[in-house]
């Protein structure tokens, strides 16, 4: 079975802080994603990545920016965070563009 | 961008009631997902469905890929089918958009 895992279930950062967001697929696949999840606006992509180094940016990349050093990992990072980014963040994987994709358990931030 | 619209926004059934979830997208798609999103928030996968049908126990799906909608079966129904159903598309390859989500109520 593909397992995606994030770091962290729940956190809670200040206001200015970096924080980083951790996300490791084992299936060797090729594709990575980064949501957040907001009441009312669904899921909405801030980067995804289709091989180690490469980032393409999704709908609403500000405020955020990604690292795909190796294959399996994808990390989120908010350079200085606000509470505006208190959100449900998601990560995905699937082994191409066209494959399926599977999640991660998510990460709920909140930022005091 | 591609446009993934949902409907309905909510669903309230009894238990043991049947319903049809739509999703429509305005441009040529390379696969479509079903998903479940369980009260912990974890995305749950449902089907992988680019076109044609598929069933699995009391759930099916059929995407139509030439007329750019696909639907989601879920016959009676339990309460613990209750959460937000969401599809999604992907397309230009390496990009996956969402839907806005059906959020399903089932009552006892």
């Amino acid at each position: 079975d593909v397992k995606v895992t994030q770091s962290s279930r729940y956190l809670v950062k200040r206001t200015g802080e970096k924080v980083f967001l951790e996300c490791v697929q084992d299936m060797d696949h090729e594709n990575m994603f980064w949501y957040r999840q907001d009441p009312g606006l669904g899921l909405r992509l801030i980067y995804f990545s289709y091989d180690v180094k490469m980032k393409e940016k999704g709908d609403i990349p500000e405020g955020y920016s990604v690292s795909r050093e190796k294959k399996e990992r994808f990390s989120l990072i908010l350079e200085s965070a606000s509470t505006n980014q208190t959100s449900m963040y998601l990560c995905a994987s699937s082994l191409t563009g066209q494959a399926e994709a599977f999640f991660g358990q998510g990460t709920r931030l909140t930022v005091v | 961008g591609i446009q993934v619209e949902q409907s309905p926004p909510d669903l309230i059934l009894q238990e043991g009631a049947n319903s049809t979830l739509r999703c429509n997208f305005s441009d040529s798609v390379n696969n479509l997902q079903w998903f479940h999103q369980n009260p912990w928030g974890q995305l749950i996968n449902l089907f992988y469905i680019p076109s044609g049908t598929k069933q699995n126990g009391r759930l099916s799906a059929t995407t139509v890929a030439t007329e750019r909608y696909s639907l989601l079966y879920i016959s009676s129904s339990q309460t613990t089918d209750s959460g937000v159903y969401f599809c999604a598309v992907a397309y230009n390859n390496n990009d996956m958009r969402f839907g806005a989500g059906t959020r399903l109520t089932v009552k006892p």
